[in-house]
């Protein structure tokens, strides 16, 4: 089983200010890595695929880059309504597709 | 709308069985996998296993495997997880999820339902 690591747990940033989270993977996954964004109460939301490509509908704020182990999602100009916990997700092989633990970023 | 509507919450006893639904709508049901994720406080999101309703093709996590069990009914566009005897340590959210394209075997989550909380207690 590949296991995803995030980092960090929590993120304090001023809004405005950049985002820039880690995700690493035990193993290569390619590029089949997604980021996810859930909000209380909400299901998660897809942010990227592929590594790199946003989902239909997500701000252009939102970029995620990397490929092998080594996985970036940035906010370029953190928003309110960015406060979340973000999850990144390989889906190289099967199975499972695991989930990194997230990483909570907080508006400061 | 392409949309995935689950069952309702559910509060069950140890030793019972259960078995919530997914049902897909406003899209090909069975050209898409659908997968179940499991979420708890502790251990964040946890993939359980996954069904192509086209021909039930099945992968689950070895975590749960012989744990649960996922099947499908394409005529009238519903997933399912099931119990045979739950345990208190299957108490949580309980999400279905269905790939961003149609067919393919690997693939990110587009489509989630909107939860089942499962309380065993």
């Amino acid at each position: 089983e590949i296991v995803m690591t995030q980092s960090p747990a929590t993120l304090s940033v001023s809004p405005g200010e950049r985002a820039t989270l880690s995700c690493r993977a035990s193993q290569s996954v390619r590029s089949n890595l997604a980021w996810y964004q859930q909000k209380p109460g909400q299901a998660p939301r897809l942010l990227i695929y592929g590594a790199s490509t946003r989902a239909t509908g997500v701000p252009a704020r939102f970029s995620g880059s990397g490929s092998g182990t080594e996985f970036t999602l940035t906010i370029s100009s953190l928003q309110s309504e960015d406060s979340a916990v973000y999850y990144c997700q390989h889906y190289n092989n099967w199975p499972p597709h695991t989930f990194g633990q997230g990483t909570k970023v907080e508006i400061k | 709308e392409v949309q995935l509507v689950q069952s309702g919450a559910e509060v069950k006893k140890p030793g019972e069985s259960l078995k919530i639904s997914c049902e897909g709508s406003g899209y090909a049901f069975s050209n898409y996998w659908i997968a179940w994720v499991r979420q708890t406080p502790g251990k964040g999101l946890e993939w359980i296993g996954i069904i192509f309703p086209g021909d039930a093709d099945l992968r689950y996590s070895p975590s749960f495997q012989d744990q649960v069990t996922i099947s499908v009914d394409t005529v009238i566009n519903t997933a399912y997880l099931q119990w045979s005897s739950l345990k208190a340590s299957d108490s949580a959210m309980y999400y279905c999820a269905r790939h961003n394209s149609a067919y393919g075997d690997y693939d990110a989550f587009s489509i989630w339902g909107q939860g089942t909380l499962v309380t065993v207690s």
